[in-house]
């Protein structure tokens, strides 16, 4: 069974500040997902990672996949307020993205 | 606006009930996913349609039973279920189940069993 566990599992930090967060398994990754997903809401792409030591930039987010493919992390720069939500990594194994595994989350809140 | 519609967006049921969820996308995606989602947990992968066929069940309780009656729609028959499975029914949608197109997911039906 592949695990995918994040860290850390809550953030609570002020706007402006810089952040990162962890995705590992012991298990390697044909492509990794991060979604954003807000109250009330469904889970909302961010990104797909496929190559190791691939990276990513979305505006002041900035992904990465590690070189054997077991790890990712998503650094924000500058945090703002419409950032706060629950963070999900997801792979997939089977080359078909269609098992995802998630992650076990990150809930982030930032502050006025 | 998500692109994955789920109706309806919260759903009261007795254990005796019979009642459906329903989960309808217009993008020519030919591959359907129905996740639970418990409160503050992540989604947990129930079942997958590949072009209308079901390709993976993840050895869910017979109480919960997909259809799939076209490439749009996907709906998830529910029959006596139980209180533990209150929670966040989500669907979602890719481009074919054999590439690394990314899932399109609905805002969920909310499920409250009384």
């Amino acid at each position: 069974t592949q695990l995918l566990e994040q860290s850390p599992q809550f953030l609570s930090i002020q706007e402006g500040e810089n952040l990162t967060v962890y995705c590992n398994s012991s298990s390697v990754f044909s492509s990794l997902q991060w979604y954003r997903q807000e109250p009330g809401e469904g889970p909302v792409l961010l990104v797909t990672v496929v190559t190791g030591g691939e990276v990513k930039k979305l505006k002041r987010l900035t992904f990465q996949f590690g070189d054997a493919r077991k790890d990712s992390s998503l650094h924000i720069t500058a945090a703002q307020p419409g950032d706060t939500g629950l963070y999900l990594c997801a792979g997939d194994n089977t080359g078909t993205a269609s098992k995802l595994t998630f992650g076990t989350g990150t809930r982030l809140q930032v502050t006025l | 606006d998500t692109e994955v519609t789920q109706t309806p967006k919260h759903l009261v049921m007795g254990m005796t009930n019979k009642k459906s969820l329903k989960c309808e996308q217009h993008m020519g995606h030919r591959a359907m996913y129905w996740y639970k989602q418990k409160a503050k947990k992540p989604p947990e992968l129930m079942f997958v349609y590949s072009y209308e066929k079901l390709s993976i069940n993840e050895s869910v309780p017979s109480r919960f039973s997909p259809e799939c009656p076209n490439s749009s729609l996907l709906n998830l028959h529910l029959h006596a279920l139980q209180p533990e499975d209150s929670a966040l029914y989500l669907c979602a949608s890719s481009q074919a189940p054999d590439s690394y197109q990314p899932q399109h997911f609905g805002d969920g039906t909310r499920l409250s069993i009384l």
